[in-house]
């Protein structure tokens, strides 16, 4: 059974640092990972989408990187302001059968940036 | 831009209740799903649908059922309210195939009394 952990579970950094989130899962044969963002008692913003053939993808300040084979994904995130503080969550999609796919989510990291 | 929207924001229920959440999507996804999500939990699949009237089981579906009479619009149903269903509902959708990215709508906080 695939399971994902995301390390740490809370980081509180001061504004402009550049910072480091981590996600390994257990089964690589992974078909991609997709990192998200949650506002307190909101819904998930899609961020980012690596595909097992990427090794990483941009947008903006952020950047994530994949290595499939050893179960590792990190969102890095360049100067940090404020506005970036909520829970970040990875998920990772298998095959789930027919023509099906479903995400397997880590628990997220909650992340505090001090102005 | 997708636009995943949930019927309600807050809802609260009575025990025993039959509860109602709608979820409609305007990008003409095949796949939408529903999780709910609960502290220390994490996001757990509920149900999900890959085309109308076709639904799977998820990780949880014990005490839940789905509706999917058009494409765009996809109904979680709880037959009859308990207080362990006091959970934030999430539900989503995507495109068909394993290449694409699941777009979340904004979530309904269920309580139960």
């Amino acid at each position: 059974k695939q399971e994902v952990t995301q390390i740490p579970a809370a980081l509180s950094v001061p504004e402009g640092e550049n910072l480091v989130l981590n996600c390994s899962f257990t089964d690589s044969a992974i078909y991609n990972l997709q990192w998200f963002r949650q506002d307190p008692g909101k819904g998930l913003t899609s961020l980012l989408l690596i595909q097992s053939s990427q090794r990483e993808q941009t947008s903006g300040r952020l950047n994530a990187s994949l290595d499939k084979s050893s179960g590792r994904s990190t969102l890095y995130i360049a100067a940090s302001q404020p506005g970036d503080s909520a829970t970040y969550l990875c998920a990772v999609r298998l095959y789930s059968g027919g023509s099906n796919y479903k995400l397997t989510f880590g628990k997220g990291t909650l992340l505090t940036v001090n102005p | 831009d997708v636009k995943v929207t949930q019927s309600s924001r807050y809802l609260v229920k009575r025990t025993g209740e039959k509860v109602f959440l709608e979820c409609v999507q305007d990008m003409d996804h095949e796949n939408m799903f529903w999780y709910r999500q609960d502290p220390g939990l994490g996001l757990r699949l509920i149900y999900f649908s890959y085309d109308v009237k076709m639904k799977e089981k998820g990780d949880i579906p014990e005490g839940y059922s789905v509706s999917r009479e058009k494409k765009e619009r996809f109904s979680l149903i709880l037959e009859s309210a308990s207080t362990n269903q006091t959970s934030m509902y999430l539900c989503a959708s995507s495109l068909q195939g394993a290449r694409y990215e699941q777009y979340f709508g904004p979530g309904t906080r269920l309580t139960v009394t």
